[in-house]
């Protein structure tokens, strides 16, 4: 099973800051990483998928990159509707597994 | 559009039985490989399970393997979610879910508790 590890587990952020969040995977997973944002009550919506490739209606100020076990996903100018849950999730191999989440927080 | 609707969530003892349903319509439904993911209140996300499009492949996580069946109905374009001999550490918001490259559609979610 590929272990998914995010860090870190949250953060305080002001608005307008640039975020780095990270995402660490136990093996190779070669692209097949996604990101999701889950807001209080709100069901997951993906972010980003292929590691860099932005979902439906996510402005540019998202991008991913990343390959194999490291990747990262860039947030470069925090908008208020920004603060939320982070997920990265490997579809790689079977299982697929989530990572623990990165809580982006007001500062 | 996408519309992925779960049923079937509840209250329910320790040890017991319970299913989850999934119906999906504004998408070729049998086209599509189907999952389930959970999360328990305050954590993160848990896949659970997947059936791929032929129906008759599916594959689990270790937590739940040998106690939930993961199935689908094609022709009624809906996703079950049999749980057997459910355990307190299942209580969670069960989620069906739809994507080849990520999960790009989610239903609202369902609610089983389990609690004696």
């Amino acid at each position: 099973e590929r272990v998914m590890t995010q860090s870190p587990a949250s953060l305080s952020v002001s608005p307008g800051e640039r975020v780095t969040l990270s995402c660490r995977a136990s093996q190779s997973v070669t692209t097949n990483l996604a990101w999701y944002q889950q807001k209080p009550g709100q069901v997951p919506r993906l972010l980003m998928y292929g590691a860099s490739t932005r979902a439906t209606g996510f402005p540019a100020r998202f991008s991913g990159s990343g390959s194999g076990t490291e990747f990262t996903l860039t947030i470069s100018s925090l908008q208020s509707e920004d603060f939320a849950v982070y997920y990265c999730q490997q579809y790689n191999n079977w299982p697929f597994t989530f990572g623990g989440g990165t809580k982006v927080e007001i500062k | 559009q996408v519309q992925l609707v779960e049923s079937g969530g509840g209250v329910v003892q320790p040890g017991r039985s319970l299913r989850l349903s999934c119906a999906a319509s504004g998408f070729p439904f049998g086209s599509y490989g189907m999952h389930w993911v959970r999360q328990a209140p305050g954590k993160g996300l848990e896949w659970l399970a997947v059936i791929l499009s032929d129906g008759d492949t599916e594959y689990y996580a270790d937590s739940v393997k040998g106690r939930f069946t993961i199935s689908r109905d094609n022709s009624k374009n809906t996703l079950y979610l049999q749980m057997n001999s459910l355990r307190v550490e299942d209580t969670a918001v069960y989620y069906c879910a739809k994507g080849t490259s990520g999960f790009d559609s989610w239903g609202q979610g369902n609610m089983v508790i389990v609690s004696s």
